[in-house]
């Protein structure tokens, strides 16, 4: 069965600090993986998204930015963190199924930026 | 723009049912979705509808009208787990979800 994992579950840091978000998936090959935040009582806003190693796709300009060095491996990042971006951030795959529909999601970084 | 609207907050008691609503207008329709998500934790998938009509899965079940861009989820029996943000989302024509800031449901005894 496949499994999606992220690290830290939840962080603190001041403004103007570097941030690492890490999402891992296993049990898949060659999934799409997403970034999502999500601010308290909004909905989910995707950051980025990958169809592969190397390749990634903005949605939002802002002080972040995503990699993917490899097949099952997303990473978060940002050189200098903004208070606006505090908030709960979520990984996502998706199989590249035909059949598949949904977007599974991993268990959340809640980042606090004081 | 794309838009989803969902009610902010609904009240319902246990064993009773409740409807939640959710009107879109996207940039086309490749599907739409709701998901379940606890307090603190990530979104879980609930039910995909594409086609008109009712779909049904044990307790819940979501309606789609294309024509009218509109669903909902039906919540019967309800049980005091059920208490949770429902979020609505639909699939554009980039194939790139679109998501409403959700329900958030609350069951009274």
């Amino acid at each position: 069965s496949q499994t999606i994992h992220q690290w830290p579950a939840t962080l603190v840091q001041p403004v103007g600090s570097p941030l690492s978000l890490e999402c891992t998936v296993e049990g898949t090959s060659n999934p799409n993986l997403y970034w999502y935040r999500q601010a308290a009582g909004r909905g989910l806003q995707l950051l980025f998204y990958s169809v592969g190693i190397g390749q990634i796709s903005s949605e939002v300009p802002q002080n972040l930015s995503a990699s993917r060095p490899q097949d099952r491996q997303f990473i978060l990042s940002s050189k200098k963190l903004l208070l606006s971006d505090s908030g709960f951030y979520l990984c996502a795959w998706r199989s590249l199924d035909m059949e598949a529909r949904e977007q599974y999601f991993g268990p959340g970084t809640r980042l606090t930026v004081t | 723009g794309q838009n989803i609207d969902q009610p902010t907050e609904m009240t319902a008691t246990e064993g009773a049912i409740v409807q939640i609503n959710c009107t879109y207008q996207t940039s086309g329709f490749n599907g739409l979705f709701w998901y379940q998500q606890h307090a603190g934790e990530a979104p879980t998938f609930l039910s995909y509808n594409v086609l008109d009509g009712l779909e049904e899965k044990g307790r819940f079940s979501s309606f789609l009208s294309r024509s009218k861009g509109y669903s909902y989820l039906l919540l019967k029996e309800l049980q005091m787990k059920d208490s949770a943000s429902y979020l609505c989302a639909v699939k554009d024509s980039n194939y790139q979800l679109i998501w409403g800031a959700g329900t958030k449901l609350i069951i009274k005894p």
